[in-house]
C-alpha cells in the first residue's frame, strides 16, 4: 500500500520560504507524477504543481514565479519550496500521487503551515 | 485555465435519499475528470476517475457519468458516512478543482 507523509515546519514568517518534503513508502516513485496541493482553512483545493520522477515539472501559473518542486528518487522523496510567503499562503499542504488517468489516487494526511510573524 | 463549476453549493438530504452532484467545465476535458470525497480533518479520497470508473474499494452506490463539459456524480442511496464535501478535478489542461459541493444532513 502506497503511503505518503509530509514533513516540514508548521510556522513560517512572512517573506520567507516555505519548505516541505513528502516521503513515499510502500511503492515506487518511478513512472509517476507527484503533486502538491493546498487548502486554506475552510476553503477549497488548489493544485500547486507536480514533478515527474525524472525531474520534469509543471506549476500552477498563479504560483509559478514562487514555486520550486524537486525530487530525490534515492530517498523516495519530493519537495516543495514556496518563496516570499504571505498570510494568504496559510493552508494545509498535501502531497499526492497522480495515478490512473491523472487522478490523485494516494494522498498524504496533510500538514498545516501557518504564515505569521 | 479550465474552470470547473460545481452545483449546488450545498445539498441537504436525508440518509437513504439519492444525491446528484454536477460539475461543469468551461471547455471540454474529454473524460479526464475525477471526483473526490473529503471529510473534516481528512485528506480527499478518490472516488471516480476517468469520469465513470470507480476507484479501488469505492462502494457501488457511487457512480459517475458525463464527458466533454458536463459531469455528474450520483450517490444512489446516502449512507451516514457519505455526508461530506465532494470535489471534481480535471487534468486535461493545468490541473484544477471545482469549488466543491457539501452534502449535509437534512
Amino acid at each position: 500500500q502506497v503511503q505518503l507523509q509530509e514533513s516540514g515546519p508548521g510556522l513560517v514568517k512572512p517573506s520567507e520560504t516555505l519548505s516541505l518534503s513528502c516521503t513515499v513508502s510502500g511503492g515506487s516513485i518511478n513512472s509517476y507524477y507527484w503533486s502538491w496541493i493546498r487548502q486554506p482553512p475552510g476553503k477549497g483545493l488548489e493544485w500547486i504543481g507536480h514533478i515527474y520522477y525524472s525531474g520534469n515539472t509543471n506549476y500552477n501559473p498563479s504560483l509559478k514565479s514562487r514555486v520550486t518542486i524537486s525530487v530525490d528518487t534515492s530517498k523516495t522523496q519530493f519537495s516543495l519550496k514556496l518563496s516570499s510567503v504571505t498570510a494568504a499562503d496559510t493552508a494545509v499542504y498535501y502531497c499526492a500521487r497522480e495515478g490512473i488517468r491523472w487522478s490523485l489516487d494516494y494522498w498524504g494526511q496533510g500538514t498545516l503551515v501557518t504564515v505569521s510573524s | 485555465e479550465i474552470v470547473l463549476t460545481q452545483s449546488p453549493g450545498t445539498l441537504s438530504l436525508s440518509p437513504g435519499e439519492r444525491a446528484t452532484l454536477s460539475c461543469r467545465a468551461s471547455q471540454s476535458v474529454s473524460s479526464y475528470l475525477a471526483w473526490y470525497q473529503q471529510k473534516p480533518g481528512q485528506a480527499p479520497r478518490l472516488l471516480i476517475y476517468d469520469a465513470s470508473n470507480r476507484a479501488s474499494g469505492i462502494p457501488a452506490r457511487f457512480s459517475g457519468s458525463g464527458s466533454g463539459t458536463d459531469f455528474t456524480l450520483t450517490i444512489s442511496s446516502l449512507e451516514p458516512e457519505d455526508f461530506a464535501v465532494y470535489y471534481c478535478q480535471q487534468r486535461s489542461d493545468v490541473l484544477t478543482f471545482g469549488g466543491g459541493t457539501r452534502v449535509e444532513v437534512k
